[in-house]
Order: C-alpha cells, then structure tokens, then sequence
C-alpha cells in the first residue's frame, strides 16, 4: 500500500474558476476526511466520510464545496467559482473506523491550491 | 466546542538538550490526544496518542507525552533532541462520538547543533 495519494499536488488557477482534487486512501481506511491547511495554521476540518456516506460537514464548507466519495473508495473535493481567500492546502486522511487504528489519521501530501 | 492551545509559536533547543513542546485543550467528556510532526513538503505523520491507561505515551522516534487532567494538559517531550526533530508540531483533540480531529496551530521546533 502505497499511503494516501492526492492529486494534483499543485493548482493554479484563476479566480471564478472550478477545481477538482482526487484523494485515494489506504484501501483498506473505511474513513476519509477533508481538510484545509493556511500558512501558519493547523489544518481545519472540512468534511468526512465513512464509506460513501459523507457523516459531518464544517461550517466552514460554503456551498461553493462539494465532496463526494461514490463507492466508498477515492473522494473527490471540488470547489466552484473559486476565490483569493480558497488559496491553501487542501489535506486528505484516512483511517479505520474501529480497532486500534480507529483513531490514527493517515494523511496525504496534500493539494496545494493558489488562486490568482 | 473542543480546542486546542499551542501557547509557543517556536521552540529553540540545543542538540542533546530535553525539549518540551506544550499542549492545552477543551473538550466534553474523556479526551482522545494526539501528537503529529509535519516535515517541509511532506504530509502531517503520526507520532503518539492517548485514549486511555497510563497518562505517559510513548511514540515514534523517541518522542513521549504525559496526559495531565488537572491541568488539561498534553505535552510533547525527547529526553535528548536531534537536529532531525526540526520541524512542524501539532497537538490534536477529540471528543467522544464521532467527533473530528481538532489541530492547534502549531509549534515550530528549531533543534541547534
């Protein structure tokens, strides 16, 4: 098992423009989470999955972001008409539900987002 | 609501020195804690947690830190820091339930040769 994936690494974009990130967790995490990372700052929760189904959104997450995770495997984050205050990284994790590892977040390099 | 306080932006310690890093938090009921490491470029890693038992953890790389309810504390320690511990620390924090992973903002560790 290769880790979690995210692509792109890297996104430059115009504002107004829509951007799609990919997040593959470890096959066998049936949990995925979302979160956004600014200079200086912890990551903040966005959002999270337990398989398909998507279980807690933050407040944080405008209607401009949507996620999905359709079979309970890869997920995607997209955000439409983006804007300057979107630039950061944007952090994918997984993790068991259950069991010793319930707990432990495995996170991905991340998705660097700079809107222009 | 649950939080978490990094009270130091920055720590500096000479090498073979013992660092502490601090950790405060909120949380209703019993708290799940854990430490992870962000090295430039790279993703957040995991270095220890506490759920539940005895209030010292032991993690990855030497790293251990001592659950204090009284003082709603968690604070990260290494008897002896390398150089190789510079690098991004942050304290996290659950709730009970299916509460999400709350982070500090951070703690810059800066070991000195």
């Amino acid at each position: 098992d290769t880790g979690v994936s995210q692509d792109p690494r890297h996104k430059i974009t115009k504002r107004g423009q829509n951007v799609t990130f990919r997040c593959d967790p470890i096959s066998e995490h049936n949990r995925l989470y979302w979160y956004r990372q600014t200079l200086g700052q912890g990551p903040e929760f966005l959002t999270y999955f337990q398989n398909e189904a998507q279980l807690e959104k933050s407040r944080l997450l405008s209607d401009r972001f949507s996620a999905e995770r359709p079979k309970g495997s890869f997920s995607t984050l997209e955000i439409q008409r983006t804007e300057q205050g979107d630039s950061a990284m944007y952090l994918c994790a997984s993790s068991l539900a259950q069991g010793t590892g319930a707990n432990v977040l495995t996170f991905g390099a991340g998705s660097r987002l700079t809107v222009l | 609501a649950q939080s978490v306080a990094q009270p130091e932006d920055q720590v500096n310690v000479a090498e073979g020195n013992p660092l502490t890093v601090k950790c405060t938090y909120s949380v209703s009921g019993n708290p799940y804690l854990f430490w992870y490491v962000q090295y430039p470029n790279r993703g957040l890693q995991f270095l220890l947690k506490y759920i539940t038992g005895d209030n010292l953890v032991k993690g990855s790389y030497g790293f251990e830190a001592e659950f204090n309810k009284s003082q709603t504390s968690f604070h990260l320690k290494k008897p002896s820091a390398l150089v190789s511990d510079s690098a991004l620390y942050f304290c996290a924090v659950r709730g009970t339930g299916n509460t999400p992973l709350v982070f500090g903002k951070g703690t810059r560790l800066s070991v000195i040769a």
